[in-house]
């Protein structure tokens, strides 16, 4: 069945290392979100994606994180450098947008990220 | 800003009892609401959504209703099973012809057998 597909699902890595988590949305879904999830902020939006391009990416921290769609199979996320405070769960959600209406958003089984 | 209140942050009743949260939003441009289930270590799972042409709609055990005058929703469990004790978040749809989730802050159910 179609699924949101996210990579890897735990990554343990020290501070100052890169990061990149990567998302396969659902085939045909033209809308890609990108969350963090914390037991303080609980879903905070990151990122999100139409049609490839970006609409708002006002919730990422701009120094450190960055979020592109090279194709329409594979969204990433990447944090350089990282640090402990980005320790988290990232969620990957698709999605399609037709006119006024949505589709829900399918999520993935999310990355849970230690920076050490 | 954007912003979904939701309460309470945690619910605790009893098996066969009813449930009940609640969430106000702030842009009364959102056309759709939609409500996720999260277990432990899984994404959330959409479970039921309402737009904004209809004020109530149900599935089953779970029904939502919205009042667009006041600005909130509500997601109602009834006859609650131990296997619906999870996290549950409501969520909005913003910015229009754009449109992006934000979500509340979730509230931890635990249904008691």
């Amino acid at each position: 069945d179609a699924r949101v597909t996210q990579t890897p699902r735990h990554k343990v890595t020290e501070m100052g290392q890169e990061v990149t988590m990567r998302c396969q949305p659902i085939l045909g879904h033209n809308t890609v979100f990108w969350y963090r999830q914390t037991m303080m902020q609980g879903l905070e939006l990151l990122a999100y994606f139409r049609n490839r391009a970006p609409l708002d990416d006002s919730g990422m921290p701009k120094d450190r994180f960055s979020a592109e769609m090279p194709d329409a199979t594979l969204a990433t996320l990447k944090i350089q450098p990282s640090e402990p405070r980005d320790s988290a769960v990232y969620f990957c959600a698709s999605g399609s947008r037709s006119g006024q209406w949505n589709t829900e958003a399918f999520f993935g089984q999310g990355t849970r990220l230690t920076v050490v | 800003g954007e912003n979904v209140e939701q309460h309470p942050s945690t619910l605790s009743v009893q098996e066969g009892d009813s449930a009940v949260i609640k969430c106000t939003y702030s842009d009364s441009a959102s056309n759709y609401f939609p409500w996720y289930k999260q277990e432990l270590g899984k994404g959330p799972q959409l479970i039921i959504d309402i737009r904004s042409n209809v004020g109530e709609k149900k599935d089953q055990r779970i029904a939502v209703t919205l009042n667009k005058t006041a600005k909130h929703f509500s997601l109602h469990i009834t006859e609650t099973q131990p296997e619906d004790s999870a996290v549950y978040f409501c969520a909005a749809l913003y910015g229009g012809s754009q449109g992006n989730l934000i979500f509340g802050k979730g509230t931890k159910l635990s249904v008691k057998p």
